[in-house]
């Protein structure tokens, strides 16, 4: 079993439209958590940590479920500019500071 | 801002060529990461630092090595390039362990 596992994907909406992805992870003493965003051919940029009480910023929205291991992303009101693809990643329990990514969801919203 | 650079962006070299690919962050960031991406198995750590001189092994760490002389530079070597290296590399920083890592914009590397 993965680590991190997510959707691939692709999933394609209309602007305008809410899309949400969870991830799973295997680790339950997993300590931190994060979405990356990564246009095409581009490096992963921070989006946003995932705090245990959930967090928003602007249209995007992060919860984690601990008893379920999995955590979310959704995004509401999809613009054209939201299409990317979106990593998943935890940190583990030890103390070696690697983070484990999972592959990506991607997401393409369309006019 | 924190700033994560890459020597280059592009990069083609023979195979049997020893390859360097720097790395440098301008925050003093403890942690330094290389990795590779390749279409459909994400990305893979090679080598990280959490100090100067330190350096551990990551998923993939064969045919690689490292070096960090100074606390901003983390150098990644392929001492023998092949063909099954070409990929794009990415360069992480971080200022804790299991904190947020900033990327550089990554090199991608052609072996031919």
């Amino acid at each position: 079993r993965k680590e991190v596992e997510q959707d691939p994907g692709p999933f394609n909406v209309p602007e305008g439209a809410t899309v949400a992805f969870n991830c799973t992870y295997s680790n339950s003493a997993s300590q931190s958590f994060f979405w990356y965003r990564q246009d095409c051919r581009k490096e992963p940029k921070l989006l946003m940590s995932v705090y245990s009480s959930g967090n928003e910023d602007g249209r995007f929205t992060a919860q984690l479920n601990r008893a379920s291991q999995y955590i979310s992303l959704l995004i509401r009101d999809s613009k054209l500019s939201d299409s990317a693809t979106y990593l998943c990643v935890v940190f583990g329990s030890s103390n070696t500071g690697k983070l484990i990514f999972g592959q990506g969801t991607t997401l393409q919203v369309k006019p | 801002d924190v700033k994560v650079t890459q020597s280059s962006r592009y990069l083609v070299k023979r195979t049997g060529e020893k390859v360097f690919l720097e790395c440098v962050q301008d925050m003093d960031h403890e942690n330094m990461f290389w990795y590779r991406q390749d279409p459909g198995l994400g990305l893979r750590l090679i080598y990280f630092s959490y100090d100067v001189k330190m350096k551990e092994k990551g998923d993939i760490p064969e045919g690689y090595s490292v070096s960090r002389e100074k606390k901003e530079r983390f150098s990644l070597i392929l001492e023998s390039a092949s063909t099954n290296q070409t990929s794009m590399y990415l360069c992480a920083s971080s200022l804790i362990s299991g904190g947020e890592q900033y990327f550089g914009p990554g090199t991608r590397l052609t072996v031919t």
